[in-house]
This record gives structure tokens, sequence and C-alpha cells, in this order.
């Protein structure tokens, strides 16, 4: 089956600065790559998501890239505000039912 | 509108209770799942429905019973939980079979003692 592993398990960047994080996947035939954040007693907010026949997808200050041929895919966040500070799940799937899930990542933005 | 409601937001049972957590979307999704968090770890897939047939079964525990009555509703049906069952239970759906967003409600805290 998949295995997906996230780093790093925690991020903590000044107010302004940008924060990247990483995703890697074991299965080739992954096609669909959704990104999740989820605050403190909440369920986990789609943010953005990528598709296997795009590079890169772009929403504001939030950016996903995705590199097919290396099994990776990446999130990027600029000028980030305290409102950003959350755990971040990426996520991988082929079939669309099965969500594969990183471990999560942790981001504090210091204002 | 994207929105998924849970009930209740929060339980506390007894070993011997039975209780049920609710979910709903109004989306015309055709697929609901069930998952399971706890703290500081990603989801775990415990139910999917797929036109309100039970498609997958990640081999959970028959404590938990599953219930689909209808395309927008779906039932977690709890008997005999064990302490360790404690956890954030999360609901979410998607369009359809394909590969597509799952968008998930706020969850049930669950407590049992």
């Amino acid at each position: 089956g998949e295995n997906v592993e996230q780093h790093p398990s925690t991020l903590s960047v000044q107010e302004g600065d940008s924060a990247v994080i990483k995703c890697t996947y074991s299965d080739s035939a992954s096609n669909y790559f959704p990104w999740y954040k989820q605050e403190l007693g909440k369920g986990p907010q789609l943010i953005i998501d990528i598709r296997s026949n795009v590079g890169e997808k772009k929403d504001q200050r939030i950016a996903v890239t995705l590199n097919k041929t290396a099994k990776h895919f990446s999130l990027h966040i600029t000028e980030t505000q305290p409102e950003d500070s959350a755990v971040y799940f990426c996520a991988a799937t082929d079939t669309g039912n099965q969500f594969y899930f990183g471990t999560g990542t942790s981001l504090t933005v210091i204002p | 509108d994207t929105e998924v409601t849970q009930t209740p937001k929060h339980l506390v049972m007894g070993m011997t209770n039975k209780k049920s957590l609710k979910c709903e979307q109004h989306m015309g999704h055709r697929a609901m799942y069930w998952y399971k968090q706890k703290a500081k770890k990603p989801p775990e897939l415990m139910f999917v429905y797929s036109y309100e047939k039970l498609s997958i079964n990640e081999s959970v525990p028959s404590r938990f019973s599953p219930e689909c009555p209808n395309s927008s509703l779906l039932n977690l049906h709890l008997h005999a939980l064990q302490p360790e069952d404690s956890a954030l239970y999360l609901c979410a759906s998607s369009q359809g079979v394909r590969p597509d967003t799952q968008y998930f409600g706020p969850g049930t805290r669950l407590t049992v003692l």
C-alpha cells in the first residue's frame, strides 16, 4: 500500500517569513494530493490540492508543487500570519476512497 | 456550501453504554467516511460508504457499527467501548468514487470512562 512521509514534524517561523512542508509518497499510481489544515479542536479543512497532471498550483499565499518523478510534493506558505498556526496534513490517493495521510506538521508563526 | 455537520460535539460514556454519533451533509455527495483521530496523529480511516453501501471496513472492532440510512446521513453506533476508544471521531464526504476532495466535519470528541 501507499506510504506517505511528511517533514518536518514541527516548524516555527517568524511572522512574514515563508514556510515549506514536504511529503514523499511511495505508490506511483497515486494521482491526487490534498493538503489539510487542522486547528485545535476542529476538523481538517482542505486548503489546496493538486492532481498528477499538474506540476504546480497557487492560491493567494499558498502553493503546492508536485514532482512525480521523485514522488514528492510540497506546501509553500508565503507571508505567514499568526492565524496560519495549525497542524498541516498532506495526503495521497489513487482511488479516492482511501486517503493516505502524512504524520502532520505543527506550524507555529511567531508574531 | 461545503459543510458537514456532526452531533454531538462532545460525548462522555461508560463502557456499558450504547450511544450514536451522527453526521449529515447536503452537498449531494455519494461517498461518506468515518475516521478516528488520536491526539497529534493523522486521521485513521474506519469505514467508507459509497452510494449508501459499505465499501470499506478497515478491520474495525464490532463494537463500532456504521449505518447509512440515506445519502445525506451517516451514523456510528457505539456499544461496549473501551477507554482506548477515546478520540476525536471525524465524518467526511466526497462527491463520488474518483479521487476527489474529502470535506470533514468538526468531529465528535468521545471520552470513554
